[in-house]
């Protein structure tokens, strides 16, 4: 079956421009994690869905940056006014469900979007 | 404040050799933890986890150990190959819904 697919997997923006980062989990995964992993770091995270229910949006680092998953299945990371500092990989992952066994805990990335703000 | 260390940017170790990772955590509510190896220009894999129940979990050449009085726990890798020349990250998570990663640990195999 097919992985999680992220697209653009490279996006340029000018400083001002808003962009729209898409995600398609593995069918079937309940849960849909966003990351930002900056030059040298480990992912950091930005929101969580259970399905359609954003649950967690506490990693969101301002409120240019916003994501959604309106049908329970593909999710869209949308950052307006792009900033330098947003420039990272965004990093997509989706899980069988999150609070079931342990099992389920592991989550599936996808290649990533990399963002280059200039 | 990190939560979850990875104090080596880096480790070199000679094919055939044992390679051994370490990290640190900070969060006594952390439950599972796991290892993912990433190379360059793709997403993170996952690579063997261990439950907090645990003090240890073995497959194949991969062995992942559990100090939890500690905080620690440590990937062991034997024998290395070449192949397994990547980024290493650790992470941990509390009930599967919060999952904080290390900063990584660039593995070198020399052949």
């Amino acid at each position: 079956g097919a992985g999680v697919s992220q697209s653009p997997r490279y996006k340029v923006a000018k400083r001002g421009q808003d962009v729209a980062l898409r995600c398609d989990p593995i069918s079937g995964h309940v849960s849909l994690f966003w990351y930002q992993q900056a030059l040298g770091q480990g992912p950091e995270f930005l929101t969580y869905f259970q399905n359609e229910a954003q649950l967690d949006k506490s990693g969101l680092p301002s409120d240019r940056f916003f994501a959604e998953r309106p049908e329970g299945s593909v999710s869209t990371l949308k950052i307006q006014r792009t900033q330098q500092e947003d420039s990272a990989v965004y990093l997509c992952a989706s899980s069988v469900v999150a609070g079931g066994s342990a099992a389920d805990y592991e989550q599936y990335f996808g290649p990533g979007t990399r963002l280059t703000v200039t | 404040d990190q939560q979850v260390k990875q104090n080596s940017p880096s480790l070199s170790v000679q094919e055939g050799r044992i390679s051994i990772l370490n990290c640190d955590y900070t969060n006594s509510m952390f439950d599972y933890f796991l290892w993912y190896k990433k190379y360059p220009a793709e997403g993170p894999t996952f690579l063997i986890s261990i439950s907090s129940i645990k003090d240890k979990n073995e497959d194949g050449r991969f062995t992942v150990f559990l100090n939890k009085s500690a905080k620690h726990l440590s990937l062991h890798i034997v024998p290395s190959q070449p192949g397994d020349s990547a980024v290493y990250f650790c992470a941990a998570s509390d009930y599967g819904q919060n999952f904080v990663f290390g900063p990584g640990t660039r593995l070198s195999v020399l052949p």
